[in-house]
């Protein structure tokens, strides 16, 4: 199996721009899903594939890859997406699920 | 409306066994993979347990390896977790979640492992 590295905490402004990123190895093979997750409720799928938002995800969520590393940036930042922010992807052997620690993103 | 309901959640003691169920509908239930992902009191996400529509594939976090047991009934639109041999540190919220990446998840159910 492989890790997934998150920064544990990420701080933003209201209404700027803000990267949370996902780092590991299965990232050269797989494509990161990420999940938004407010307290007491269960996680919601943001992005998914290359760069995928679910219907009734605002297109301020956006997503990249490069190399090992995923990314979820939020453009413009609203006080509702605070939240912690988890992703995911395949391991290296395909057939199980890996998740990285979490980052709890605050809007200041 | 796609809905995932779990239950079956509750208290056991260390070395006790459990049943949890996930209710689905919405969707056409055998036409999806389904997974168990659990979340311990305050902490991260970790997948636990994965099955294919047919039951064909499964697999299972090396954590949960040879005590937990996932199964489905396509009949009945539902998803199981049969847990055994239970430890503390099973001790969180299970959630079914449809398909890969994961959507949607249901409302969760607490397993607390405790004497």
């Amino acid at each position: 199996s492989s890790e997934l590295t998150q920064d544990p905490a990420v701080s933003v402004a209201l209404g700027q721009t803000v990267r949370i990123t996902c780092q590991g190895d299965s990232l050269r093979s797989y494509y990161a899903s990420w999940y938004q997750q407010k307290p007491g409720q269960a996680p919601v799928l943001v992005i998914y594939g290359k760069n995928n938002r679910p219907s009734g995800i605002p297109d301020r969520f956006s997503g990249s890859s490069s190399g090992n590393t995923a990314s979820l940036t939020i453009t413009g930042a609203q006080a509702e997406d605070e939240a912690d922010y988890y992703c995911n992807s395949r391991d290296s052997s395909g057939n199980r699920v890996v998740f990285g620690g979490g980052t709890k993103l605050t809007v200041l | 409306e796609v809905q995932l309901v779990e239950s079956g959640g509750g208290l056991v003691k260390p070395g006790g066994s459990l049943r949890l169920s996930c209710a689905a509908s919405g969707f056409t239930f055998s036409s999806y993979s389904m997974n168990w992902v659990r979340q311990a009191p305050g902490k991260g996400l970790e997948w636990v347990s994965s099955i294919s529509s047919s039951s064909s594939y499964i697999y299972y976090a090396d954590s949960v390896k040879g005590r937990f047991t996932i199964s489905r009934d396509n009949a009945k639109n539902s998803l199981y977790l049969q847990m055994n041999s239970l430890r503390a540190e099973d001790t969180a919220v299970y959630y079914c979640a449809r398909d890969y990446p994961f959507d949607p998840w249901g409302q969760g159910t607490l397993v607390t492992v405790s004497s």
